[in-house]
């Protein structure tokens, strides 16, 4: 059974990079039928796509956060990554990382809280 | 504020059907037939539920199901029980490897 979980800081300051890692199992991240992303959800409020990425290095992100993220993957490790810099307090979320197949989000990890706070 | 537009709680008794709506655009629910369900109880990950307007993953019980028509997709949980009390997020394909949300609907089992 495919697992996905996400690990990193919990508290990153103002204008510093958050950075976290979606660990997979029970699967492998380099399959050539699905692609890796990130969505978060600030409290309070709904869900939002973050980007993904293809094993073959392609990356799609959302336009509104583009200027800001950087998606990466090990592939020996099974691992994907997520980088978003110039933090806000708005960038404040649950941080979840799933897998992408039929156009859509399955399975998703069980979230990694970030507070942007100095 | 959220892309897609739904009621934020809905409620029904046990053994009752109730639906949530999501009304987006012609850009995303409009045009893709890749709208998709969530089912997110805190704490946990969300599920997919639907997936493809309709199209039900293996092991969701048949008691959920979903439709569209124009720029509105609807679910509709059937024969409603305790456990399916939860949040539901809507979302669909908006193009260009871009998807958006809904704001989510809190569903109460009475």
């Amino acid at each position: 059974q495919l697992q996905l979980q996400e690990s990193g800081p919990g508290l990153v300051k103002p204008s510093e990079t958050l950075s976290l890692t979606c660990t997979v199992s029970g699967g492998s991240i380099s399959s050539t039928n699905y692609f890796w992303g990130w969505l978060r959800q600030p409290p309070g409020k709904g869900l939002e796509y973050i980007g993904t990425m293809y094993y073959s290095g392609s990356t799609y992100y959302n336009p509104s956060l583009k200027s800001r993220v950087t998606i990466s993957m090990d592939t020996s490790k099974n691992q994907f990554s997520l980088m978003v810099s110039s933090v806000t307090a708005a960038d404040t979320a649950v941080y979840y990382c799933a897998r992408t197949s039929n156009l859509s989000f399955d399975p998703w990890g069980q979230g990694t809280l970030v507070t942007v706070s100095s | 504020q959220s892309a897609l537009t739904q009621p934020p709680s809905a409620s029904g008794s046990p053994g009752q059907s109730v639906t949530i709506s999501c009304t987006g655009t012609s850009s995303d629910i409009g045009t893709y037939y890749y709208v998709s369900w969530y089912q997110h109880h805190p704490g946990k990950a969300p599920k997919l539920v639907i997936y493809e307007v309709s199209q039900r993953p293996s092991g969701v019980p048949d008691r959920f199901s979903g439709s569209r028509s124009g720029n509105t997709a609807s679910l509709t949980v059937s024969g409603l029980q305790a456990e399916d009390e939860a949040d539901y997020y809507c979302s669909s394909y908006a193009g260009s490897n871009n998807w958006v949300f809904g704001g989510g609907t809190k569903l109460t089992v009475l």
